[in-house]
């Protein structure tokens, strides 16, 4: 079946430092990815999208390229925050039948000042 | 407009007995995801509903898990018989016409067994 693998958490990094969150995929076809973010004590929030191969999802200086030859879907950002301490995850959505999301495990962020 | 509404946020039940999980959707969206979050593990699918109707149940557990999404009012998560194992935190997700449209996820109930 379809399945998401992210990078092993946690993550710490200083504040201004290079982020990168590898999540690769399997699946039938070509899905749509996804990044979600959950802060602590709440639900996910769609972070960044691509419907198709060599898309590059964008937000809040977070980004991702839909990457068809190596089934990949890596999250990076130049210079993170300390408000950017939380939990990541990559999602792919299921093609055919019912289509819902099916998600990596997570990965734990955390930014020091 | 309300994002996607879950209550309670916290709930506490002994072994044995009854968890209800509520949950309303955006205003306008038809389509309830339910998933299920253990401590350090992701997000697992449960099930898929629409109004009246269970899509996609192929990630509930085969006994004391049942769903419903009625016409009226909002869709219900019940656990019967609660054991330990079930504490974890339940999210509930809706969209406007199938997952392709995107999610809105609410915040969460977090069940506690003891």
């Amino acid at each position: 079946g379809d399945s998401v693998t992210q990078m092993e958490g946690p993550v710490t990094l200083s504040e201004e430092a290079f982020l990168t969150i590898n999540c690769t995929y399997t699946a039938t076809g070509y899905p749509s990815l996804f990044w979600y973010v959950q802060y602590p004590g709440e639900g996910l929030q769609l972070l960044l999208k691509a419907t198709k191969a060599d898309d590059k999802g964008s937000n809040k200086g977070f980004e991702a390229t839909y990457r068809k030859e190596t089934t990949s879907f890596h999250l990076e950002k130049g210079s993170v925050q300390v408000s950017d301490s939380a939990v990541y995850f990559c999602a792919l959505l299921t093609q055919g039948g019912s289509e819902k999301l099916v998600f990596g495990k997570g990965t734990k962020l955390t930014v020091n000042p | 407009n309300a994002g996607v509404m879950q209550n309670p946020r916290h709930l506490v039940r002994r072994r044995g007995q009854e968890a209800r999980l509520r949950c309303s959707p955006m205003k306008g969206h038809s389509h309830v995801y339910w998933y299920r979050q253990l401590p350090e593990e992701g997000l697992k699918f449960m099930v898929y509903l629409q109004k009246e109707n269970i899509i996609d149940e192929s990630g509930m557990p085969k006994e004391r898990f049942s769903a419903e999404f009625p016409k009226e009012g909002p869709s219900i998560l019940r656990i019967q018989q609660v054991v330990r194992g079930d504490s974890a935190a339940y999210f509930c997700a809706s969209s406007l016409g199938g997952a392709g449209y995107g999610y809105t996820f609410g915040s969460g109930t977090r069940l506690t067994v003891v």
